[in-house]
């Protein structure tokens, strides 16, 4: 079991760039979910899709941000035009059956300048 | 408005000693909790979780408690180790969503002294 995998571990980009954060869930699992970590805020859900469907986007903070589930085993974030307050750590997670605990990947250090 | 608070940011114990891990809610459709632990540049895993008919579970050296009339759940360590040094959020939800909305603490950071 690899575990959940993200990609880039640190992202560095100038404010107005495009951003794609990359998530590979565990095998099986039917559930992933995009949670943003602030030192204000603690960790705050964005999105997450069921089944590769998006049910609930409510924490996506603005336009600027969406999200996809192509398949079952890859989801992407993206941040277009990135902003320097978008700096944050994203985790994505997934879980299996209902009420399973979430395993979450290492998640992907964001730096907007 | 956060939901779910943690209002120790950090938390020095000796090693041996017991830890005691705060956190309080404001949601009473809260009634499913949970403690996950972080380790610096890793995800959040999770530790331990109670539901609202429950006032106490425990798992080996973890116990946690919940009170529900005064809405405040704590995480106790006994005893603590080096390797319990980490963040450790506190997150909330309602039965009817599991998991699937999960409201998280701002963290506190734990460390064991030695």
């Amino acid at each position: 079991d690899a575990g959940v995998i993200q990609s880039p571990r640190h992202e560095v980009t100038e404010m107005g760039q495009e951003v794609t954060l990359r998530c590979k869930p565990i095998s099986g699992h039917n559930s992933l979910f995009w949670y943003r970590q602030t030192m204000m805020r603690g960790l705050e859900l964005l999105i997450y899709f069921n089944n590769n469907v998006p049910i609930d986007d409510s924490g996506m903070p603005e336009d600027r941000f969406s999200a996809k589930m192509p398949n079952a085993s890859f989801s992407t974030l993206k941040i277009q035009p990135s902003e320097p307050r978008d700096s944050a750590v994203y985790f994505c997670a997934s879980s299996g059956q209902y009420n399973s605990p979430l395993h979450f990947g290492n998640g992907t250090r964001l730096t907007v300048t | 408005d956060q939901q779910v608070k943690q209002n120790s940011p950090s938390l020095s114990v000796q090693e041996g000693r017991i830890s005691i891990l705060n956190c309080d809610y404001t949601n009473s459709m809260f009634d499913y909790f949970l403690w996950y632990k972080k380790y610096p540049a890793e995800g959040p895993t999770f530790l331990i979780s109670i539901s609202s008919i429950k006032d106490k579970n425990e798992d080996g050296r973890f116990t946690v408690f919940l009170n529900k009339s005064a809405k405040h759940l704590s995480l106790h360590i006994v005893p603590s180790q080096p390797g319990d040094s980490a963040v450790y959020f506190c997150a909330a939800s309602s039965t009817n969503f599991g998991n699937e909305k999960l409201t998280f603490g701002t963290g506190t950071r734990l460390t064991i002294i030695p």
